[in-house]
Formats: structure tokens, sequence, C-alpha cells
């Protein structure tokens, strides 16, 4: 199984400052047909279920604002918030999709400091 | 807009079993490959099952395969999620999502979830 590590467990950053979450892969999620990463990113708000933010580890999901990138570098990936807002708050996961049994991480907790 | 509503989520005993229900509109429901992800109290997600389009292909956790069966009618546009052999592990929130993307995928779109409950 491949397993999705993401640090840090919890973040407080202050509204209009930039927040980074990472996620780490113990294996490859690059497909080499279309050197795409199969990997996305989830935002949950307490009572609700999570909503897609990136697909492919930086493609943003439609109606998501341009705050919220994805990024990535081997087995390394990024979601960064340029600037957050207060809506921002919520627990992130990240989601391998290369192969089954389908994995996320952990989970980030997002709050404002 | 794709709408997808759970339904059967109940309070069962160790050892029972429950069937989920899972209504999707909004979309051409026989196109897709649909899945059920859970989520146990205060905890993350936990990916259970995918189903194909047409039912000929389903993958499962090692924690629930020969325990859940997953199913769809696409006449009737629903999804379903017998579960059998229940403990208290598999208490959750149980969530239908539709499946999009290559591989195993990932989900574009969430039910709201319903609840079951393990507990003697």
């Amino acid at each position: 199984d491949i397993v999705m590590t993401q640090s840090p467990d919890s973040l407080a950053v202050s509204l209009g400052e930039r927040a980074t979450i990472n996620c780490k892969s113990s294996q490859s999620v690059l497909y080499s047909s279309n050197n795409k990463n199969y990997l996305a990113w989830y935002q949950q708000k307490p009572g609700l279920p999570p909503k897609l933010l990136i697909y492919w580890a930086s493609t943003r999901e439609s109606g998501v604002p341009d705050r919220f990138s994805g990024s990535e570098s081997g087995t390394d990936f990024t979601l960064t918030i340029s600037s957050l807002q207060a809506e921002d708050v919520a627990v992130y996961y990240c989601q391998q999709y290369y192969s089954y049994p389908i994995t996320f991480g952990q989970g980030t907790r997002l709050e404002i400091k | 807009e794709v709408q997808l509503v759970e339904s059967g989520g109940n309070l069962v005993q160790p050892g029972g079993s429950l069937r989920l229900s899972c209504a999707g509109s909004g979309f051409v429901f026989g196109s897709h490959w649909m899945s059920w992800v859970r989520q146990a109290p205060g905890k993350g997600l936990e990916w259970v099952a995918n189903i194909k389009h047409d039912g000929s292909e389903k993958y499962y956790v090692d924690s629930v395969r020969g325990r859940f069966i997953i199913s769809r009618d696409n006449v009737k546009k629903s999804l379903y999620l017998q579960m059998n052999s229940l403990g208290a592990e598999d208490t959750a929130v149980y969530y239908c999502a539709r499946r999009s993307g290559g591989n195993s995928g990932y989900f574009a779109s969430w039910g709201q979830g319903t609840l079951v409950t393990v507990s003697s």
C-alpha cells in the first residue's frame, strides 16, 4: 500500500499570511505514460463532507479560489494557500489515486493564529 | 448540479448487518465509477470500495473485503453498500462519492454522509 504522510499535523497561520501543507508518498505516484502525478487535495470543514480542491497534484478544481495551489517534487507534494482567509479554517487531506487501495494522508488541521 | 444522497445509517449490534443506499442525480449515473469512503468519529478519511460504471469491476480496502459488498442499480441511479459482520471498527460516517480521473480515482462529488454506529 502507498502510505501518505502529511506534515505538520496542525498549523496556525495569521490571516493574510501563507499556509503550506506537505504530503509525502511512500512511493512514486507518477504515471509514466501521461507524466501525471495521481495526487489530490481536499478541504473538510466541521460537519461537512470533504471538498475537492486540487487533482493531478496541481490542477485546481472548478470554483476553487486561486489562492489555493498545488505543487510537486518527486514524492513530495505541497498545498499552498497564498493568503489565508478566515473561511479556510479546516482539515486538509491529500490522497493518492495511483493504485489500489486508495489512501489518504492523516490530515492537517489549519487554524488562525 | 450533482447530488448524492445517502441513507440507511443506523445503530446496529456487533455482528449485525446493514445496507446503505446512495441516490444520484444531476449527472449520468450509469457513466461513472462510484465509491464509498468512510470517516470514523474524529478520525481521517478511509476509502472503502469502488465500483465500475457497469458493475463489472469492484475493489475493496482489505479491512472490509469479504464482509462488505458494493453494488449499483443504474436504472434506479443508486449505489449500495451491504455491510455484514459489523464490528466497532466499522463505526463511521459513510460517504458516497463520484469517482473521477484515472486509475483508482479521486472524488469530485460527495454526499452528506450517513452515520453507522456499531454498538451493543
